[in-house]
């Protein structure tokens, strides 16, 4: 199995530009989870979708938006890229119920934006 | 004060030692404990999961929650150059909940 999958691994965006981070989970999770992690600051959640077509934010939502069309495919937008969107993007998933504390997390997205 | 705190270290340790990583969290309706392992460039994994307040023993691993103290920890025995990582710690409020509070994460280097 694959898992949870992410793409791209890095990138690079200027100021003001829009770009879509893709994630992909082949374990049939109902649960799909956007998370930002900054250096030394732990995992902020962004976006969080319980279902194909249910989202819901997280703790820091803005300046992102969210999809989930199907089950498997949870991409995440960046409107007017800015720096303090710099960060690594992990993307995860789980069962839902209670077992839902066990997420399974993807390789992460490094982007920078100067 | 925030919800979850955990020291970020970092923490060395030389390879045999035992290893104590803690977090201590404010909200008393937290109910469900776990610890992550994220390895250098990589997504965390889950490590231990415990509910409500006692210990977990898994191989070399401890979690104990005290509840009463707030306060969890991850003791990691005999370790190992392959456990250097960063440990997060995770809760919630639910079984089900979708929603994980995480620390910070603290850096661990074990020397052989």
């Amino acid at each position: 199995n694959a898992g949870v999958t992410q793409t791209p691994k890095f990138r690079i965006l200027k100021i003001g530009q829009s770009m879509t981070l893709q994630c992909t989970q082949d374990m049939n999770h109902n649960y799909m989870y956007w998370y930002r992690q900054d250096p030394g600051m732990g995992l902020k959640l962004i976006y969080y979708s319980v279902g194909a077509g249910i989202t819901d934010k997280g703790e820091v939502p803005n300046g992102y938006n969210v999809s989930r069309s199907t089950t498997e495919d949870f991409p995440l937008r960046l409107e007017l890229a800015a720096p303090s969107q710099t960060s690594v993007y992990f993307c995860a998933s789980s069962y839902s119920g209670t077992s839902s504390y066990e997420q399974y997390f993807g390789p992460g997205t490094r982007l920078t934006v100067t | 004060q925030k919800e979850v705190e955990q020291d970020p270290g970092p923490l060395s340790v030389p390879e045999g030692a035992i290893v104590s990583l803690n977090c201590t969290y404010s909200n008393s309706a937290f109910q469900y404990f776990m610890w992550y392992r994220q390895y250098s460039r990589k997504g965390p994994e889950l490590l231990m999961y415990t509910y409500s307040s006692g210990n977990k023993e898994d191989g070399r691993f401890t979690a104990q929650v005290d509840k009463s103290s707030k306060y969890i920890s991850l003791f990691i025995r005999d370790s190992q150059p392959s456990d250097s990582a960063t440990y997060l710690c995770a809760m919630s409020d639910q079984g089900g909940s979708e929603k994980l509070v995480f620390g910070k994460g603290t850096k661990l280097t074990v020397n052989p």
